[in-house]
């Protein structure tokens, strides 16, 4: 079955304790990214990569970190995790640019005290 | 820089009303437009998308117009149905950044009640 899968779904960390989010796709997907969704403020993009080892920031980068060293996983990074990083985080995953069609995950809810 | 603004909700409707959702959008280039829909508990999912001027997409019974004049791509049902209510999300992709950023819109949340 074609998806993108995102761990841990759900996570609850204090601040200043390095997280990563797994996120993998298996259907040899280019183009990745990283949003999350704040209630009133809707998806606003973290990072994104156009393929492996070519990653570029979005709109909300500062205190996230990501990587692509293999095509079908893209992880993000909280080096040092604040409140106000808590949020809902998607991945998803579209062939080509971000034109296509877009594959999300089902979401991770993070709550950082 | 780019922006996309919906319509604020919730927007409450009784099964079988006719649905619009608003949406506007301010883009450096000739953007391609989108509608996700978001049901509870799930990631998002491509509803319809537009690419140029007066395409219209549609799905499931939805459907939108891109209107270029007016920079709109509002989205439209007929009768809606119980299991329509969900958050629906318009998005634009920009060819000026290399279609690489997606900015996506606040949010608007259907509930349809029987």
């Amino acid at each position: 079955e074609a998806q993108v899968t995102q761990n841990p779904r759900y996570l609850i960390t204090v601040t200043g304790k390095k997280l990563t989010v797994t996120c993998s796709q298996n259907m040899n997907h280019e183009y990745m990214s990283w949003y999350r969704q704040d209630p009133g403020l809707g998806l606003r993009q973290i990072y994104y990569s156009m393929n492996v080892e070519v990653t570029d920031k979005g709109d909300v980068p500062e205190g996230y970190k990501v990587s692509r060293k293999e095509k079908r996983n893209f992880p993000l990074i909280l080096e040092s995790p604040s409140p106000n990083q808590t949020s809902l985080y998607f991945c998803a995953s579209s062939w080509g640019k971000g034109y296509n069609e877009q594959f999300f995950g089902p979401g991770t809810r993070l709550t950082v005290l | 820089g780019n922006s996309v603004t919906q319509m604020e909700g919730p927007v409450t409707l009784s099964e079988e009303a006719f649905l619009t959702i608003n949406c506007t959008y301010t883009a450096t280039g000739y953007p391609s437009l989108f509608w996700y829909v978001q049901y509870p508990g799930e990631g998002l999912q491509l509803l319809l998308k537009a690419t140029k001027a007066d395409d219209k997409g549609s799905n499931k019974g939805f459907e939108a117009t891109y209107r270029k004049e007016t920079t709109s791509f509002h989205l439209e049902k007929g009768s809606v149905q119980v299991s329509d209510s969900a958050v629906y999300f318009c998005a634009l992709s920009d060819p000026s950044g290399g279609y690489q950023k997606v900015t996506f819109g606040t949010g608007t949340k259907l509930q349809v009640i029987p």
